[in-house]
């Protein structure tokens, strides 16, 4: 069974211009989150997705939204991007519904902003 | 500005020994805990979940505690191995829907 799928794994951006990750989560899990990963501020949660509506959304700024597919395929933007949004960007899965449950991570998009 | 990284905290063991790794949760309310461990370049990886109306549950070679009155939670690994090198997170779950909030890690370092 295939793992949770991200995609680009690294790049590089200039402060201003807007970006957009893809994620594919497990097969048959239709719950995606998001989370960003730095150095100062440890492993933070962005939002949370299921049959394509946010379920939750952790405390950033506009700047971050995503989106869902009919599929579970999900999609994070930033735009207007910083310095300090230069992070690894982790997706995870999970098949609980109503209920939490185990979350299953990608290996992260990692996003150097110049 | 000057960039301030948070203060990991570290576990060295020798390659055998038992290791313990501490967490000290925020919300009284959270019901759900999760173990992931980070390897460097890697997403985290489950390792044991527990729920609020237990504390305690068993894995292979790992036993999370829960302990509700301090809201703390342990990871116990028995005999260490090389391959257990990595950042430590636990993760509370304290909301309906998938949001955790996630500890800042211990860097644990096997000593062959």
């Amino acid at each position: 069974k295939a793992g949770v799928t991200q995609t680009p794994r690294y790049l590089i951006k200039t402060r201003g211009q807007q970006v957009t990750l893809s994620c594919s989560p497990i097969s048959g899990h239709r719950s995606v989150s998001w989370y960003q990963q730095t150095p100062g501020q440890g492993l933070q949660f962005l939002f949370e997705y299921f049959s394509e509506t946010q379920r939750n959304k952790g405390n950033f700024p506009g700047r971050f939204s995503g989106r869902q597919f009919s599929n579970s395929r999900s999609e994070m933007n930033v735009s207007t991007l910083e310095l300090g949004d230069s992070a690894l960007y982790l997706c995870a899965s999970s098949l609980r519904t109503l209920d939490t449950g185990e979350l299953f991570f990608g290996e992260g998009s990692r996003l150097t902003v110049l | 500005g000057e960039s301030v990284g948070l203060h990991l905290p570290t576990l060295s063991v020798q390659e055998g020994d038992n290791s313990i790794i501490n967490c000290a949760y925020s919300n009284s309310a959270s019901d759900y805990f999760i173990w992931y461990k980070q390897e460097s370049g890697k997403g985290p990886q489950f390792i044991i979940d527990i729920r609020s109306n237990m504390d305690k549950r068993q894995g292979q070679r790992v036993t999370v505690l829960l302990n509700k009155t301090v809201k703390h939670l342990s990871l116990q690994i028995a005999a260490t191995q090389p391959g257990d090198s990595a950042v430590y997170f636990c993760a509370e779950n304290k909301d309906t829907g998938n949001q955790f909030y996630f500890g800042t890690g211990t860097s644990l370092t096997v000593i062959p």
